[in-house]
């Protein structure tokens, strides 16, 4: 069964590096997503992604975030200057149509920052 | 804005016993909603959606939701449970916008546990 696949399945950074989260959406998906998850707490939207462009972002995600889908088969999540308060589980989900909500999540990546 | 409340943050059921986890929204328009479920470690599995039609939607793994416009509520019920079912279960509402693909809204998930 195709599933989503997400590299690293846990990263420690320090405060203000860089990180870049991977994620291989099942093939034949057209539409992307990032969600992140903070311990204990709920699952919050962050951005869709769609012929090349967001579709729609929250207010997390704000000038430190940015997404890219370089190579037509990666979808990546950078974090340019990391905070404290970005350390959560990021999730990358894939759908084949829009609004129909059955979105496919990979099993997340940890981001701990020190 | 949309919103997604789950009331309970546990709710434990012996095995083979009913199970209902409860979920109500808030959405401007026509709601989409979902179940989801996690299993420890491991990403959110789809589990089932009311988009049109009957109120009564069947899902993966014996799952079933109820949608009560009414209501404002979408519960997610079992006949009978199983220790397998034991996980985190998230309801979700997105609204159509006739655009781009927004976002789902999750409630804060419950956890079920179903006891031996």
């Amino acid at each position: 069964e195709p599933e989503v696949t997400q590299t690293p399945s846990h990263q420690v950074t320090q405060m203000g590096q860089e990180v870049i989260l991977r994620c291989v959406p099942i093939s034949n998906h057209l539409y992307f997503y990032w969600y992140r998850q903070i311990l204990g707490q709920k699952v919050e939207f962050l951005v869709s992604f769609y012929n090349n462009e967001i579709s729609e972002k929250s207010e997390i995600f704000d000038d430190q975030f940015s997404v890219e889908r370089p190579d037509g088969s990666n979808f990546t999540l950078k974090i340019r200057s990391t905070k404290l308060e970005d350390s959560a589980m990021y999730f990358c989900a894939s759908s084949r149509t829009i609004n129909t909500g059955e979105l496919f999540f990979g099993e997340g990546s940890r981001l701990t920052v020190l | 804005a949309q919103s997604v409340a789950q009331p309970e943050d546990q709710v434990n059921v012996a095995e083979g016993n009913p199970l209902t986890v409860k979920c109500t929204y808030s959405v401007s328009g026509n709601p989409y909603l979902f179940w989801y479920v996690q299993y420890p470690n491991r990403g959110l599995q789809f589990l089932l959606k009311y988009i049109t039609g009957d109120n009564l939607v069947k899902g993966s793994y014996g799952f079933e939701a109820e949608f009560n416009k009414s209501q404002t509520s979408f519960h997610l019920k079992k006949p009978s449970a199983l220790v397998s079912d034991s996980a985190l279960y998230f309801c979700a509402v997105s609204a159509y916008s006739g655009g781009g693909a927004d976002g789902l809204t999750f409630g804060k998930g419950t956890h079920l546990i179903i006891q031996p």
